[in-house]
């Protein structure tokens, strides 16, 4: 069974760096051609894809967040790490954990908001 | 910055057949954007239907088919049925790898 689950603040005071955790089980990201992502959704809003990390520690991010973005996994513990600098107000989003590379599985999600 | 275009809304009556399309800003939508395509219910996480233009999930119900199509990719349902009515999004992945998502088709089964 695979299940994946994100924690973490769920208050963020603006200019804060956030960091997330996806915990996920019943696959490993050492597996050739697997990866996780983070997605967001401000509310009431569309999809925003943010990041992406391979089995090989290749990462990927949204050009528009680029230079506020960090993916990082730690293999060995089922987890990868999501850190978002200088939060702000538009920021405040649910944030999603993807399975990669079929987006088939998918965290209940955790909702941030940033306010002081 | 690139854009992925859907339709904002469109409308079907029970039984009938709907596309929805998704559209990117850097020219036609081939296979090589791996195509996805997710339904979301008020409340609820995105949940996975189609995955690299055509492929199904094993939980995606048989009315539901992605394609490519006028150089866009296209999620078609046949037979709509009232639980269907929900948001649709598209990704692309542009450059193999880097994700780009659609601002959604709200679907109303009317």
């Amino acid at each position: 069974q695979i299940t994946l689950k994100e924690s973490g603040p769920t208050l963020v005071a603006p200019t804060q760096t956030l960091t997330l955790t996806c915990t996920f089980s019943g696959f490993s990201l050492s597996t050739h051609g697997m990866g996780m992502a983070w997605i967001r959704q401000p509310p009431g809003k569309a999809l925003e894809w943010l990041t992406l990390v391979y089995w090989d520690d290749d990462k990927r991010y949204s050009p528009s967040l680029r230079s506020r973005l960090t993916i990082t996994k730690d293999t060995s513990k089922n987890q990868v790490v999501l850190t978002m600098t200088n939060m702000d107000a538009v920021d405040t989003a649910t944030y999603y954990c993807v399975r990669y590379p079929r987006s088939d599985y998918w965290g209940q999600g955790i909702l941030v908001t940033v306010s002081s | 910055q690139t854009v992925v275009t859907q339709e904002p809304s469109l409308t079907v009556s029970p039984g009938g057949t709907v596309t929805l399309t998704c559209a990117s800003s850097t020219g036609a939508v081939t296979s090589g954007y791996y195509p996805n395509w997710f339904q979301q219910k008020p409340g609820q996480a995105p949940r996975a239907l189609i995955y690299s233009t055509t492929n199904k999930h094993s939980w995606t119900p048989a009315r539901f088919s992605g394609s490519l199509l006028g150089g866009k990719a296209a999620l078609t349902l046949s037979g709509v049925q009232p639980e269907d009515e929900a948001e649709y999004h598209c990704l692309l992945y542009h450059g193999g790898s880097q994700g780009v998502f659609g601002g959604g088709t709200k679907l109303t089964v009317l």
